[in-house]
């Protein structure tokens, strides 16, 4: 299995643009869960899914950020419009079972300038 | 939403010293796993500890989860400068609708001098 894909590994894009992330999960794991990590913060849980059905999104920062799940093999996060303050890395793992070891993708960097 | 306190935040050791990596909370947690993240990737999962007083090894490394699971200790023997990473300790919540969400802690970053 290649694991959890994200692309891309590096955004940089201005102020006020629209982001979007994007995750392949490993296929059979049923939850996927979208992270910032900051030097500040730390990991943040943003939102994560069960068999393509948001279950909590009470991470998400506002609604500038929203997230979907169309299938089993595919996700985005998405930014608009996008500030400085999202500069982090986000990551997406998955989970076979529910409280699991995850399995994280290697990030997209994103610096919003 | 619980809290995990790690410590110490950073270590700086010589090659073939001995460490040990704390992760502690108020909560219980119904697992706790350790993961390793090196720069430019994401967290690899060590271990995972379900049982109360569970100790698990792998080679060099030894991960205890407290009786009350509430806290868990992450020893490693003889480090080696491959160990260099960030360490981070995520309990998986115990009950509620929250169950299985894991919470990170805020990682040590260890760094082992050749």
């Amino acid at each position: 299995d290649a694991g959890v894909i994200q692309s891309p590994r590096h955004e940089v894009t201005e102020m006020g643009q629209e982001v979007t992330l994007r995750c392949k999960p490993i296929s059979g794991h049923d939850y996927l869960f979208w992270y910032r990590q900051t030097m500040m913060r730390g990991l943040e849980l943003l939102i994560y899914f069960n068999n393509n059905v948001p279950i909590d999104d009470s991470g998400m920062p506002e609604d500038r950020f929203s997230a979907k799940m169309p299938n089993a093999s595919f996700s985005t996060l998405k930014i608009q419009p996008s500030e400085p303050r999202d500069s982090a890395v986000y990551f997406c793992a998955s989970s076979l079972v529910r409280g699991g070891g995850y399995t994280f993708g290697s990030g997209t960097r994103l610096t919003v300038v | 939403t619980q809290l995990l306190e790690q410590s110490p935040q950073f270590l700086s050791i010589q090659e073939g010293e001995n460490l040990t990596v704390y992760c502690n909370s108020s909560s219980v947690f119904s697992s706790l796993q350790w993961y390793r993240q090196e720069p430019g990737e994401g967290p690899v999962l060590l271990v995972t500890v379900v049982t109360g007083g569970e100790v698990k090894k792998l080679k060099r490394l030894t991960f205890q989860f407290g009786d009350a699971r509430k806290d868990s200790s992450l020893h490693i023997t003889a480090a080696q400068p491959g160990d260099t990473g960030l360490y981070l300790c995520a309990g998986a919540d115990a009950g509620g609708t929250s169950y299985g969400k894991l919470t990170f802690g805020q990682g040590t970053i260890l760094t082992v001098h050749p």
